[in-house]
């Protein structure tokens, strides 16, 4: 699976967007672009993701560089309940066999501010 | 709420001994992940069962095991439990073996003395 990178850590203010970049210079093509988060020992929680191009959905965005090489995630209006930690992930698509677990970094510690 | 459900959530138990952690992946979910969080290393995968068959193996150790039953929940069995075990304990299940999003358990908390 291709590495990400991804800042340890940002603060953003409540009701403000928050923009968490994500670095996946080594992409393969068949690999898509995940987005997990963790509020404090919870079990992690699927947000959205994407393969080439911009996606939305009712909890975030998602923007793909056209290199495919970085993306984005957005939060457009951020809430002190998005305080968490949120994991860039690439991974292959699914084509019926093989194993398609989830490999975690770090990620990013998202601090929402009053 | 995930519809995965994990028990117990707590369990305190000594070094040496052997416990099971117990896990109800969503209905219809034919996939269940095992993880370990802990504070060193972070979320690992540890295995994968498909449909009642082992799929994949990441770091698991030897004294640690899995099955899934017939009507699909999932048992891990931690066994010569060691102080490095204490770590936090996820399941996850997804609707097929590669399916795009896996849901999450509230997780197992295991804490070896």
């Amino acid at each position: 699976d291709a590495k990400t990178t991804q800042p340890t850590s940002m603060d953003c203010a409540e009701g403000r967007a928050a923009n968490l970049p994500c670095n996946h210079s080594t992409i393969s093509g068949n690999e898509y672009v995940y987005w997990y988060r963790q509020i404090h020992s919870q079990g992690p929680q699927y947000i959205i993701h994407g393969l080439k191009n911009n996606e939305t959905n009712e909890m975030a965005s998602l923007i793909i560089t056209e290199d495919r090489k970085s993306s984005t995630l957005i939060l457009p209006h951020a809430t002190l309940r998005d305080t968490a930690v949120y994991y860039c992930i690439v991974r292959p698509t699914y084509s019926g066999a093989g194993s398609y677990q989830l490999t975690f970094g770090k990620g990013t510690k998202l601090s929402v501010i009053p | 709420d995930s519809g995965v459900t994990q028990t117990p959530k707590h369990l305190i138990t000594a070094t040496g001994q052997r416990v099971t952690l117990r896990c109800s992946p969503r209905s219809g979910d034919l996939s269940v992940y095992w993880y370990q969080q802990s504070l060193d290393q972070g979320l690992q995968f540890l295995i994968q069962y498909y449909n009642g068959e082992e799929r994949a193996k990441g770091n698991i150790l030897e004294r640690f095991s899995a099955q899934q039953f017939p009507d699909l929940h999932s048992e891990l069995n931690l066994s010569s439990l060691e102080l490095g075990d204490s770590a936090l304990y996820f399941c996850a299940s997804s609707v097929a073996g590669g399916g795009v999003e896996q849901y999450f358990g509230p997780g197992t908390r295991l804490t070896v003395t």
